[in-house]
């Protein structure tokens, strides 16, 4: 199946420090990919939708210019945290749909936890 | 209240058992149902989709819709040690099972020997 890669983890931060967060779907090309975080024990909420080429589309209630997404390429997607605060450890994950193959879905990275100190 | 409500358990069977997770929803505009199993800090893994009501069995796994009732339900039959996991169910408004999806709070699932 289609293969989705995050990079960092996990990773530990300074209050006020950004942090970028990588995407990439490995075997395939997405013109989208979406984001997704995921605080413990609560399910995944839907950040904003990558769009390759154009502006990101940010879910209500997200600031978009505190979780910056840049979709570089047709296989690379990153979201950056800027200014990071306590408030935003969580999990992140990124998800990228695929077409053809058994079925169209999304398949979704293995996620990167932020820990802001 | 939410789109999508989902018992969030835990709950805990003995190998062997027959598991039921459900989920039901408020918007009919919902077309494409998904489960996904979410290993401890791992990213979710697709287990079934479906797009219309009835029944859908893929290995053990059983997934049922009743778009009537706004009610899906995924069954395990012959349960592992190995499904101990949360169980997303997730739902779609597009016309594809890829468009922007709406998940449950997740269930957790421990499966004992």
């Amino acid at each position: 199946g289609a293969v989705v890669s995050q990079h960092p983890s996990w990773v530990i931060c300074k209050s006020g420090t950004s942090v970028k967060i990588e995407c990439r779907s490995l075997d395939f090309q997405a013109t989208t990919m979406f984001w997704y975080r995921q605080f413990p024990k609560q399910s995944l909420m839907l950040m904003a939708t990558s769009n390759e080429g154009s502006k990101a589309t940010y879910e209500q209630g997200v600031e978009k210019d505190k979780f910056l997404i840049n979709h570089a390429s047709l296989t690379l997607s990153t979201l950056t945290v800027t200014s990071a605060h306590p408030e935003d450890s969580s999990f992140y994950i990124c998800s990228a749909p695929s077409s053809g193959g058994r079925t169209d879905t999304q398949y979704f990275g293995p996620g990167t936890r932020l820990t802001v100190l | 209240q939410k789109e999508v409500e989902q018992d969030p358990g835990p709950l805990s069977v003995p190998e062997g058992a027959i598991v039921s997770l459900n989920c039901t929803y408020s918007n009919s505009a919902f077309q494409y149902f998904m489960w996904y199993r979410q290993y401890s800090r791992k990213g979710p893994e697709l287990l079934m989709y479906t797009y219309s009501s009835g029944n859908k069995e893929d290995g053990r796994f059983t997934a049922q819709v009743d778009k009537s009732s706004k009610y899906i339900s995924l069954f395990i039959r012959d349960s592992q040690p190995s499904d101990s996991a949360t169980y997303l169910c997730a739902m779609s408004r597009s016309g594809t099972s890829y468009g922007k999806l709406t998940f449950g709070q997740g269930t957790i699932l421990t499966v004992h020997p």
